[in-house]
């Protein structure tokens, strides 16, 4: 089954307003990596969160790995048109050694 | 340095055959993964090769399969395709090990009639 959950899977705003996408996994993650897939292309790195709590900002972008290391969220603020896209996140479980991606959030931003 | 490469980049076959994708990973990155993503499961882990061995296996049938070459190159074949099987088959490279910074190729998109 899947270990890891993200929602909401699908995500409408206008440009402008923020968005947020949160992952959940059933167990504790040693690291979370979050990937951007553009229509038609692959998933592209984003960033790695390692520490519990840990907060990485991207210039709109910021990023959190929750306390208890199960659930992480992406949040853009003011969204542009070139943010369209699927934001993955991927998980490794404490005791695993290879990712579990999440069932992807797919944003449009409607100028 | 060169991206991940994938061949071929689209792919038809019907029922019954069998099908080689093939991936060139990152010069330098000894590690490859295969995934396999449909619109309905997402991203779905097939395995993952290291200094020509499989390390890790997803929760696929023995239909899929792959090697590694000693130059890091990889192969997945599927052997007795399903309609099911449709899907875009991306290939990932990364230094020493999966859960490092993973580097997507384009994908072979595979079309079973």
């Amino acid at each position: 089954g899947q270990q890891v959950m993200q929602i909401p899977q699908y995500q409408h705003v206008q440009e402008g307003e923020d968005f947020t996408t949160y992952c959940n996994s059933s167990t504790t993650l040693s690291n979370i990596q979050w990937y951007k897939q553009r229509p038609g292309g692959h998933p592209v790195f984003l960033i790695q969160l390692v520490k519990s709590g840990e907060v990485k900002k991207q210039k709109r972008l910021t990023f959190q790995f929750g306390e208890a290391k199960k659930n992480s969220s992406l949040h853009i603020t003011a969204t542009q048109t070139t943010d369209v896209g699927t934001y993955f996140c991927a998980g490794v479980r404490d005791t695993g050694n290879q990712f579990y991606f999440g069932t992807g959030t797919s944003l449009t931003v409607i100028p | 340095k060169a991206g991940v490469t994938q061949t071929p980049r689209y792919l038809i076959k019907t029922r019954g055959q069998q099908v080689t994708l093939s991936c060139s990973p990152i010069s330098g990155h000894r590690s490859v993964s295969w995934y396999q993503q449909t619109p309905g499961q997402g991203l779905q882990f097939l395995f993952e090769y290291f200094s020509e061995t499989q390390r890790n296996k997803g929760n696929f049938p023995g239909r899929f399969s792959g090697r590694q070459f000693s130059n890091s190159r990889s192969e997945m074949n599927v052997s007795t395709l399903e309609l099911g099987d449709s899907a875009l088959y991306l290939c990932a490279s990364s230094l020493v090990s999966a859960v490092n910074t993973q580097y997507f190729g384009p994908g072979t998109r595979l079309t079973v009639l």
